[in-house]
């Protein structure tokens, strides 16, 4: 199986913070690479595919980057609604995996 | 609007079965490959299972391998997951989420249902 490891697995921020989640896969995935926001209580709600593609409706202050097997996500100025884990998903290979989240705390 | 409503959660013995059930609104069902993933209590998210959009293709996780089974009806809008020979560690919130790309399992997730809870336990 394909290890999907996120860094940190927790960070403080303040609003306005540009705050950066990396999440490194243990072999290449090409750019099936996913990012997702889950607030306590509640699903998880897509973000980005494809490393860098936003979901509909998802705020440009959200970005993906990355290539290969090391992939960023960076939130450019972080709002109150942006206090979640993050988590990173592979899909190029069966079984998917996931990264084992990124809490943003204030 | 998109909606999933997953359904059939609840508690159970170790070794039992449970048939959770999934249902899908706001969208062409029959055109979409649809997923199971799970979260224990506290933990991550781990990927459980998905069948194509025709019901002839299904995957799943080493962990439920042999023992869950993924089915569909797409007359009635529904993805299910039956659950057999279930384990302390099956314990989790279940969620189905819809694959992004219609013929295909390309993924990832576009929309997710709100969720139900299994617990497991004597």
């Amino acid at each position: 199986d394909i290890q999907m490891t996120q860094s940190p697995s927790s960070l403080s921020a303040s609003v306005g913070d540009r705050v950066t989640i990396t999440c490194r896969a243990s072999q290449g995935i090409s750019n099936y690479l996913a990012w997702f926001q889950q607030k306590p209580g509640k699903a998880p709600k897509s973000l980005i595919y494809a490393i860098f593609n936003l979901q509909n409706g998802v705020p440009s202050r959200f970005s993906g980057s990355g290539s290969g097997t090391d992939f960023t996500l960076t939130i450019s100025s972080l709002q109150p609604e942006d206090f979640a884990t993050y988590f990173c998903l592979q899909y190029s290979t069966y079984p998917w995996t996931f990264g084992q989240g990124t809490k943003v705390e204030i | 609007q998109v909606q999933l409503v997953e359904s059939g959660g609840g508690v159970v013995q170790p070794g039992r079965s449970l048939r959770l059930s999934c249902a899908a609104s706001g969208f062409t069902f029959s055109n979409y490959a649809i997923h199971w993933v799970r979260q224990a209590p506290g933990k991550g998210l781990e990927w459980v299972a998905v069948m194509s959009f025709d019901g002839n293709n299904e995957f799943y996780a080493d962990s439920v391998k042999g023992r869950f089974t993924i089915s569909r009806d797409n007359p009635k809008n529904t993805l299910y997951l039956q659950m057999n020979s279930l384990r302390l560690e099956d314990t989790a919130v279940y969620y189905c989420a819809r694959d992004q790309v219609v013929y295909a399992i390309r993924g990832p997730f576009d929309y997710w249902g709100q969720g139900t809870l299994i617990t497991v336990s004597s």
